[in-house]
């Protein structure tokens, strides 16, 4: 069955705390993002990889890293640094960057308590 | 600045009749736009695309119409039914860029 899985579905990180967010597809996509969603916006991109052990800046990095070390596999870890990160994240995929269509993931739910 | 708007957060409308929601955009020069199904609590599902060039694109009870000129997406829902509800977005590309670029959704619901 395949698709993109993210975990977990919620998810609770104490100030200060850095957290990872898991991201697997089995679709042999190159191409990987991830997005955040906060209320009344639209998605916005954090990070983006065209394929493995290369992956750029979207439009609002800061805060966030991420690596690329497996084609199916583009976790993101939420730093201490993000200065705002309560959100719903989500992972996509597309054969290539560019395609004209994405595969989103389920998201997952960050809250910092 | 570039900027994607969404008609009205909210769109309620009664069963059976034709929803109709835009994206209007602002210092873009799309080449693609997509529509994409959001349910609460779960990812985007892809819907259609349609490309610049392209007036209209239908599938099933969708129909998706492009006008550059008015920089502007409408995208219809004929014959809506309860299960319609949910949050639609659209997003568009330009020839330059790679990646699209997302309004903020409209929340739809179809009352029985």
């Amino acid at each position: 069955d395949g698709g993109i899985t993210q975990s977990p579905k919620y998810l609770f990180r104490k100030e200060g705390q850095n957290v990872t967010l898991s991201c697997e597809q089995n679709l042999n996509h190159d191409a990987m993002y991830w997005y955040r969603q906060d209320p009344g916006q639209g998605l916005r991109l954090i990070y983006y990889s065209q394929i493995v052990n290369d992956f750029q800046k979207g439009d609002i990095a800061e805060g966030y890293s991420v690596s690329r070390e497996k084609k199916e596999s583009f976790p993101l870890t939420v730093t201490s640094a993000q200065k705002n990160p309560t959100a719903f994240y989500l992972c996509a995929s597309s054969p290539r960057r560019g395609s004209t269509e994405a595969f989103f993931g389920q998201g997952t739910r960050l809250t910092v308590v | 600045s570039q900027k994607i708007e969404q008609n009205s957060e909210a769109l309620n409308i009664q069963e059976g009749k034709t929803a109709t929601l835009t994206c209007n955009y602002t210092n873009y020069s799309p080449a693609y736009l997509q529509w994409y199904r959001q349910d609460p609590g779960r990812g985007p599902v892809f819907l259609l695309l349609i490309r610049e060039n392209e007036k209209e694109k239908r599938k099933e009870r969708l129909k998706v119409t492009f006008d550059t000129t008015l920089k502007q997406s409408l995208f219809h829902i004929t014959a809506s039914q309860p299960a319609d509800s949910a949050t639609y977005l659209c997003a568009l590309r330009d020839n330059y860029g790679q990646n699209f670029v997302f309004g903020p959704g409209t929340r739809l619901s179809v009352l029985p």
